[in-house]
């Protein structure tokens, strides 16, 4: 089966730093990504593994772990408009051709002053 | 470019109606995808396209139909809506096979009762 589990909510400080985290189980692996969606909006793209590791991009990082089935998104120095979900979606078999991604509920981050 | 646009943003529908939801992309892209997103939870992949003229099932087919006759417009048709498609559907596309990010669209909030 296929199966990508993050935390629903999390909270967190202005300033501070937060780890949100992402673990999965699907038929096959061709990447994992992860989206920002704030509230009533479409979501963006914000990063993309394929290889274990840390990419890192500005405030933000992500890694993977392909051998754990795991990935974790790290926002650094928060700001108040970090606030919004945060989605896990990983390509599985099959998906080389098609691009499809399986996504996970999702993870509600309120970032408080 | 405008991007992918998305037509209408709002929708009421009784139950038994039907109605297409518009999506156009203006980036040539080749690969094109229906989600919905239920309240509080990730995106189900609907139907997507690998090109015009060609279409196939996602995780949630089920009561919704496609099309792509151009690369530009991929509408999604609902017949015989039920109130189990209360949700907020989105449209994305992608460039090409090797690149990965996908582009969404700003959504329709669609509610059937």
């Amino acid at each position: 089966g296929q199966n990508i589990d993050q935390p629903t909510e999390m909270t967190a400080t202005e300033g501070a730093i937060v780890q949100i985290n992402c673990t999965y189980q699907t038929s096959g692996f061709n990447g994992l990504f992860w989206y920002q969606q704030h509230a009533g909006e479409a979501p963006t793209f914000l990063s993309y593994n394929v290889l274990d590791g840390l990419e890192e991009k500005g405030r933000f990082s992500s890694f993977l772990s392909r051998s754990k089935g795991y990935s974790y998104l790290l926002l650094k120095e928060l700001q108040m408009k970090d606030s919004a979900s945060y989605l896990c979606a990983v390509r599985g078999i099959g998906s080389s051709n098609t691009g499809k991604l399986i996504f996970g509920q999702g993870t509600t981050l309120q970032v408080k002053p | 470019n405008a991007g992918v646009t998305q037509t209408p943003k709002f929708r009421i529908l009784k139950i038994g109606q039907s109605m297409t939801l518009q999506c156009t992309q203006d980036m040539n892209h080749n690969y094109m995808y229906w989600y919905r997103q239920d309240p509080g939870m990730g995106l189900k992949l609907i139907y997507y396209s690998v090109g015009a003229g060609i279409t196939d099932k996602g995780e949630v087919p089920n009561g919704y139909n496609v099309s792509r006759s151009t690369t530009e417009d991929f509408p999604l048709r609902l017949e015989l809506a039920a109130p189990s498609q209360t949700s907020v559907y989105f449209c994305a596309s992608r460039p090409a096979r090797d690149t990965y990010e996908q582009y969404f669209g700003p959504g329709t909030r669609l509610t059937v009762t």
